[in-house]
């Protein structure tokens, strides 16, 4: 069970240029997320999904795109990368269920803009 | 603006005492209250978590303390180790709605 799984792992953009993150779950979680993880910001959502087709803004949406067409993909997108989206990017899923709503993390994608 | 504050940022404590971290939220419509533990180079991982309906909660050495009527909530470690250095979150959230999480607080523990 390989629970939530990010491609790639680290990446290295110039500025202008554009790129997809793949995040992959086999939970079958209904929920899924993008958040950044910046120095003393803590983990910023930036945008999420509560099922297959859609797709709601987060806290920091600017410069990203997602799209969900199957439940267990969540795909962001930087269509034209700036160094400000130089971050640790970590994706989330978790089930809808009162009793049972951890989130689930995956490894993360160290991204670098120059 | 911040929905949930943590302090502090940053925890030094010595092998054998007690870490404790705090948070604070505005929303009374949270309803779910977890903590999360990250390690170098790897994703957050749920610790422990509590609902608003008990004012505390205990697995082994973590404890959480949930204060309804302040809305604060905080995370001890007893009997604090080396591997517990980490850096840890709390978080809030309406059940069927998204997470909000705290700042961090880089925990060290001094053997």
């Amino acid at each position: 069970n390989a629970g939530v799984t990010q491609t790639p792992k680290f990446r290295v953009l110039k500025t202008g240029q554009s790129m997809t993150l793949l995040c992959a779950q086999d939970m079958n979680h209904e929920y899924m997320y993008w958040y950044r993880q910046d120095p003393g910001m803590g983990l910023r959502l930036i945008h999420y999904s509560v099922g297959e087709g859609t797709t709601a803004k987060g806290e920091v949406p600017d410069g990203y795109n997602v799209s969900r067409l199957k439940k267990q993909n969540f795909l962001l997108g930087l269509e034209s990368a700036a160094p400000s989206q130089t971050s640790v990017y970590f994706c989330a899923s978790s089930y809808l269920g009162y009793m049972n709503t951890e989130a689930f993390f995956g490894q993360g994608t160290r991204l670098t803009v120059v | 603006q911040q929905q949930v504050k943590q302090s502090p940022q940053s925890l030094i404590v010595q092998k054998g005492g007690i870490s404790i971290i705090n948070c604070a939220y505005e929303n009374t419509a949270f309803d779910y209250f977890p903590w999360y533990q990250q390690f170098p180079g790897k994703g957050p991982a749920l610790l422990i978590a509590i609902r608003p309906d008990v004012s505390e909660k205990k697995e082994g050495r973590f404890t959480i303390s949930f204060n309804k009527s302040a809305k604060q909530f905080s995370l001890h470690i007893m009997d604090s180790q080396p591997g517990d250095s980490a850096t840890y979150f709390c978080a809030a959230s309406r059940t069927g709605n998204q997470f909000y999480f705290g700042t961090g607080t880089s925990l060290t523990v001094i053997p």
